[in-house]
């Protein structure tokens, strides 16, 4: 099972937005909308920022939001802020013998 | 208040043995689906295995027959059993709880470090 396929980098200004996609097959995005994704700062365990596709968990702020479509997901961070340069993984379930895969990772630099 | 603290992390030579543990605090580690996760030095996150609350196992491919994932109810603790260690097994080991209608990872901890290395 191959990881998921994120971009290496995303970067945008103070106030900005940015999408990071998450492309995965027919057999796990495609088929599942149980896609998640984790913020991990350096050094640091990864946070769940969103889970089933485009829900967030209480605490997380609402300038992070997941979407889908097709077999590719997306977050999108909007109005960008200084704390939210690190890095972010994409997670999918796919199925009972695989069980879950991440993405490739996405490096988020804010200008 | 959840919380998740491993340890049994180290250098250990290849081929060796090493059992991580992760204990648990503000919940039931028999009562949730219990995931291991690694991350290579500068690399991305690896699912390696899980065990559900009915105590079904799984593994992913790489790891297949040299771990063995387990839980002690009295301690509340999760482990990983590891044997016939190899370079490609250095990493970072997080236990994470998972969420299992919706496959996700709410909580994580700290990480414990594996190296092995000759």
């Amino acid at each position: 099972q191959s990881a998921l396929t994120q971009p290496a980098s995303v970067s945008g200004s103070p106030g900005q937005s940015i999408t990071i996609s998450c492309t995965g097959t027919s057999s796990d995005v495609g088929s599942y909308n149980l896609v998640s994704w984790y913020q991990q700062h350096p050094g640091k365990a990864p946070k769940l920022m969103i889970y089933e596709v485009s829900k967030r968990p209480s605490g997380v702020s609402n300038r992070f939001s997941g979407s889908k479509s097709g077999n590719t997901a997306s977050l999108t961070i909007s109005g960008l802020q200084a704390e939210d340069e690190a890095d972010y993984y994409c997670c999918s379930y796919a199925g009972s013998s695989i069980l879950y895969v991440f993405g490739t990772g996405t490096k988020v630099t804010v200008l | 208040e959840v919380q998740l603290v491993e340890s049994g992390g180290g250098l250990i030579q290849p081929g060796g043995s090493l059992r991580l543990s992760c204990a648990a605090s503000g919940f039931t580690v028999s009562s949730n689906y219990m995931s291991w996760v690694r991350q290579a030095p500068g690399k991305g996150l690896e699912w390696v295995s899980v065990i559900y609350s009915g105590g079904s196992t799984y593994y992913a491919d790489s790891v297949k027959g040299r771990f063995t994932i387990s839980r002690d109810n009295s301690k509340n603790t999760l482990y990983l059993q590891m044997n016939s260690l190899r370079a490609e097994d250095t990493a970072v080991y997080y236990c994470a709880r998972g969420y299992p209608v919706g496959a996700f990872f709410d909580y994580w901890g700290q990480g414990t470090l594996v190296t092995v290395s000759s």
